[in-house]
């Protein structure tokens, strides 16, 4: 199975901060990768998939990168309401295993 | 507006069993892969199982295998997780979810259904 792991594990940045997530995949996944957006208790919601393609309505300051066992999402301007735990899934193959997730908040 | 609405979650005791349901509208459900994920208390994502649009491949969490069943009734617009020999360790809150249309990544999550499992 593959085994999704995340950097760092939690963050605080300053409003209008550059903010980078790393996700890396233990074995190569190609460009399947999804990256979730979780604030405090609400739904999880879909931000990017296909590594780097944004969900219609999803602000253009978030982005995604990457490919095979190395992705990032980038916060360009980190915002208040940002705040929020971020998960990346591998969906190449089942089991379609998340990262354990980075929690982001306000400093 | 797509809508997902679990129910069924509640309080069990260990070893016994209990069957979650997903109602689902606003789409073509027959037309869609539907996923579970789970989440205990504090804890990150967990994908569960999941369920192709004609029920043809199926998938579950090596945590879950052979414990919980996947099915859904398109004709009923229903996804549902029969979970048995249900454990501590499966309390969480279960979330039924709808594959994107051009890709396996989730986009539509309903609220949510709270397991606990405790003697």
């Amino acid at each position: 199975d593959i085994q999704m792991t995340q950097s760092p594990s939690s963050l605080s940045a300053s409003v209008g901060d550059r903010v980078t997530i790393t996700c890396r995949a233990s074995q190569g996944i190609s460009n399947f990768l999804a990256w979730y957006q979780q604030e405090p208790g609400k739904v999880p919601k879909l931000l990017i998939y296909g590594a780097s393609t944004l969900l219609s309505g999803v602000p253009s300051r978030f982005s995604g990168s990457g490919s095979g066992t190395d992705f990032t999402l980038t916060i360009s301007s980190l915002q208040p309401e940002d705040v929020a735990t971020y998960y990346c899934q591998n969906y190449n193959s089942a089991p379609f295993t998340f990262g354990p997730g980075t929690t982001v908040d306000i400093k | 507006e797509v809508q997902l609405v679990e129910s069924g979650g509640g309080l069990v005791k260990p070893g016994r069993s209990l069957r979650l349901s997903c109602e689902a509208s606003g789409f073509t459900f027959n037309n869609y892969n539907m996923h579970w994920v789970r989440q205990a208390p504090g804890k990150g994502l967990e994908w569960v199982s999941s369920i192709t649009s004609s029920s043809k491949y199926i998938h579950y969490a090596d945590s879950v295998k052979g414990r919980f069943t996947v099915s859904r009734d398109n004709a009923k617009n229903s996804l549902y997780l029969q979970m048995t020999s249900l454990r501590a360790e499966d309390t969480a809150v279960y979330f039924c979810a709808r594959e994107h249309t051009w890709t396996p990544a989730l986009d539509y999550w309903g609220q949510g259904s709270l397991v606990t499992v405790s003697s």
